[in-house]
């Protein structure tokens, strides 16, 4: 089983849809959880993160984290063409000697006109 | 723009070559990760530098290998390739060793024939 899971998708929504995009983990030692977005051959974009539970606010982007059900959310209002990308979901445990990401799979959304 | 600069942008080499990836981080950044990309696996941790001494490894293969200069920058040396080593291959910088905030550069796109 992998530590993060994460929906491959596709995600196909209309414009101007709320998407919530979800990933599940494992391991309880997780701190930092972090979204990117990655256009097709490029390096993944930093969006939000969050540290520990609780909500988190950015514009159109609301990252929401759960530590009791280990599970942590992404909403986009308003969603735009623009948006379509993969949506990689990241976390990390506590700092220290090490601050490694480890990744969802990655959501593929496609937002249609 | 994240800052980060990788280069080269594409390398095609054969089975049993060497290369060697380098990164840039963004101004004032002291940690460097490097991540291996691929379809199937999807984003892996290799490794991680801090200041120019090593702070963390994945699973990163033998044959790979990496080290942070005085000036911050990175290189990652891969030897004896394999068919299996064709991936993109990202770097990402931050400004300590908080997982938080990791930004990525654009890639190197490594094919072997």
């Amino acid at each position: 089983q992998k530590e993060v899971e994460q929906d491959p998708g596709p995600l196909s929504v209309p414009e101007g849809a709320i998407v919530s995009l979800n990933c599940t983990y494992s391991n309880s030692a997780f701190q930092y959880f972090m979204w990117y977005r990655q256009y097709s051959r490029k390096g993944p974009e930093l969006l939000m993160y969050t540290y520990s539970s609780g909500n988190k606010e950015d514009g159109r982007f609301t990252a929401q984290v759960d530590k009791s059900s280990k599970y942590i959310s992404l909403f986009i209002r308003d969603s735009q063409p623009s948006d379509s990308a993969t949506y990689l979901c990241a976390m990390s445990a506590s700092p220290g000697t090490a601050s490694k990401l480890t990744f969802g799979t990655g959501t593929r959304l496609q937002v249609t006109l | 723009d994240s800052g980060v600069t990788q280069t080269p942008k594409h390398l095609i080499t054969a089975t049993g070559q060497r290369v060697t990836l380098r990164c840039s981080p963004r101004s004032g950044d002291l940690s460097v990760y490097w991540y291996q990309q691929s379809l199937d696996q999807g984003l892996q941790f290799l490794i991680q530098y801090y200041n120019g001494e090593e702070r963390a490894k994945g699973n990163i293969l033998e044959r790979f290998s990496a080290q942070q200069f005085p000036d911050l920058h990175s290189e990652l040396n891969l030897s004896s390739l394999e068919l299996g080593d064709s991936a993109l291959y990202f770097c990402a910088s931050s400004v300590g060793t908080s997982p938080a905030e990791q930004y990525f550069g654009p890639g190197t796109r490594l094919t072997v024939t």
